[in-house]
C-alpha cells in the first residue's frame, strides 16, 4: 500500500514556542492530505483538508491562526502549531487518498507535549 | 446524528476464536465506502478492509470479513482465530460519493485478546 511518513514522531516544547510536523507521501503523489488530533481513547478528530497549492479547509472549531497548514507540494504538507500552549498537548495524525478503494494512509503520527 | 457509530467501548474475545466488533452508519447518500482501520498502541492507523455500498458480496481479507447489512445501515467487522496481536482500537469509517475525500470515523472499539 501507499507509504505516508510523518516528522517528528515525538516533540516536547515549551510554552509559547512553535512547532512544525512534516508528512510526506513516499510513493505517490497526493493533492489532499488531511490532519487530525486525537486525545487519549478518543477517536480521530479531523482539523483541517490540505490542498496543494491553495488554502487549507479548515474544521468548524478549529483556529487557522493557531494551526498553520501548508501544502506546497504534492508530496508534502506540514502543520505548524504556533505559540503552542499545554492544551495543544495531543497526538496529531496526517494521511493522504490513495489505493484502489480511495482509502486514506495514515502517517504514524507525532506526539506532541507542550510544558 | 453521528454518522458513525460503534457502541462497544471495549470487547474480550479469547485467542482463536473469531469476534464481532459493531459498526451502524447513517447516510442519506446511495454510493459511499465503508472503512476498517486497527490502531495499536504504536499510534499507528492501519487499513483492514473496505466494502462499497453497491458491492453485492460481504468483503473478505484474510482474516478480517466485513458483514454488510444494508437495510440496517451495519457494516460488522469479524475477526476469526483472534491473535495476541490483534488487541488494539478498531475503528469504522465511512466515506460518502464515490470521490468524497472526507472520512467520518466512530469512537472506536479497544479490542482485548485473551490468551
Amino acid at each position: 500500500g501507499a507509504v505516508v511518513s510523518q516528522h517528528p514522531s515525538r516533540v516536547i516544547c515549551k510554552s509559547g514556542t512553535s512547532v512544525k510536523i512534516e508528512c510526506r507521501s513516499l510513493d505517490f503523489q497526493a493533492t489532499t492530505m488531511f490532519w487530525y488530533r486525537q486525545f487519549p481513547k478518543q477517536s480521530l478528530m479531523l482539523m483541517a483538508t490540505s490542498n496543494e497549492g491553495s488554502k487549507a479547509t479548515y474544521e468548524q472549531g478549529v483556529e487557522k491562526d493557531k494551526f498553520l497548514i501548508n501544502h506546497a507540494s504534492l508530496t508534502l504538507s506540514t502543520l505548524t502549531v504556533t505559540s503552542a500552549h499545554p492544551e495543544d498537548s495531543s497526538f496529531y495524525i496526517c494521511s493522504a487518498t490513495a489505493g484502489p478503494y480511495n482509502e486514506q494512509f495514515f502517517g504514524p503520527g507525532t506526539r506532541l507535549t507542550v510544558l | 446524528a453521528q454518522k458513525i457509530t460503534q457502541t462497544q467501548p471495549g470487547m474480550f474475545v479469547q485467542e482463536k476464536e473469531a469476534v464481532t466488533l459493531d459498526c451502524t452508519y447513517d447516510t442519506s447518500d446511495q454510493s459511499y465506502g465503508l472503512f476498517w482501520y486497527k490502531q495499536p498502541s504504536s499510534g499507528e492507523m492501519i487499513f483492514l478492509i473496505y466494502q462499497g455500498s453497491y458491492d453485492e458480496q460481504n468483503a473478505t481479507e484474510g482474516r478480517y470479513s466485513l458483514n454488510f447489512q444494508k437495510a440496517r445501515k451495519s457494516a460488522n467487522l469479524v475477526i476469526s482465530a483472534s491473535q495476541l496481536g490483534d488487541s488494539a482500537m478498531y475503528f469504522c469509517a465511512m466515506r460518502e460519493g464515490t470521490r468524497g475525500n472526507q472520512f467520518y470515523f466512530g469512537t472506536g472499539t479497544s479490542l482485548t485478546v485473551i490468551p
